[in-house]
């Protein structure tokens, strides 16, 4: 099956600072998903983004299909910006479904 | 709008028990998937349904099983639990059944003793 690998593993920033998510995957997609993970367990949508650029305050994000790759960036950062975040992809090879292939995830600490 | 339901929130089971997890997706959307998180894991893909029918299925075994009402409503079954069963279950749905953005419920956190 399809493999996400994303890094790094673990990031701790001080408040204000700007950081960059990586998520690899090992073949096409259909659907790329980058999510926040809070305290409680929620998943929180933060972009739905298989291919393109997108913005949503101090989030963005970029998916570059053709060389299998996702970014997410965080402007200054804030203390409720700390969670995990996960990206999550469908394979393009799969023809029904949507089942989605998580990453292992990013847990992002932002110190005050 | 209401987003993905899930009911109950916490549920302490005892080994060789069933349980029963409850999703509504949110309003319009027929389909609705099932992913088991352990901690320090991304979730884990387990079953989809779109429109009362399995539309995939993880590498879990038959202990786990699941359906969709036709109000596009889910339930997951497990039986004979196991210590390893405990984890947060998380329910998504989406519009569509291929490749659509996925939301995602606040999950039930199961614990087996």
């Amino acid at each position: 099956g399809i493999q996400v690998e994303q890094s790094p593993p673990d990031l701790i920033l001080q408040e204000g600072a700007n950081s960059t998510l990586r998520c690899n995957f090992s073949d096409s997609v259909n659907n790329l998903q980058w999510f926040h993970q809070n305290p409680w367990g929620q998943l929180i949508n933060l972009f739905y983004i298989p291919s393109g650029t997108k913005q949503n305050g101090r989030l963005s994000a970029t998916t570059v299909a053709t060389e299998r790759y996702s970014l997410l960036y965080i402007s200054s950062s804030q203390t409720t910006d700390s969670g995990v975040y996960f990206c999550a992809v469908h394979p393009g090879r799969e023809t029904s479904g949507s089942r989605l292939t998580f990453g292992e995830g990013t847990q992002l600490t932002v110190n005050p | 709008d209401a987003g993905v339901t899930q009911s109950p929130t916490h549920l302490i089971k005892t080994r060789g028990q069933q349980v029963t997890l409850r999703c509504s997706p949110i309003s319009g959307h027929k389909s609705v998937s099932w992913y088991q998180q352990v901690l320090g894991q991304g979730p884990q893909f387990i079953f989809q349904y779109y429109e009362k029918e399995e539309r995939g299925r993880g590498n879990f075994p038959d202990r786990f099983s699941a359906r969709q009402f036709p109000n596009y409503s889910s339930e997951l079954n497990v039986n004979a639990l196991l210590l390893g069963d405990s984890a947060l279950y998380l329910c998504a749905s989406s519009l569509v059944a291929q490749g659509g953005e996925q939301y995602f419920g606040p999950g039930t956190r199961l614990t087996v003793t």
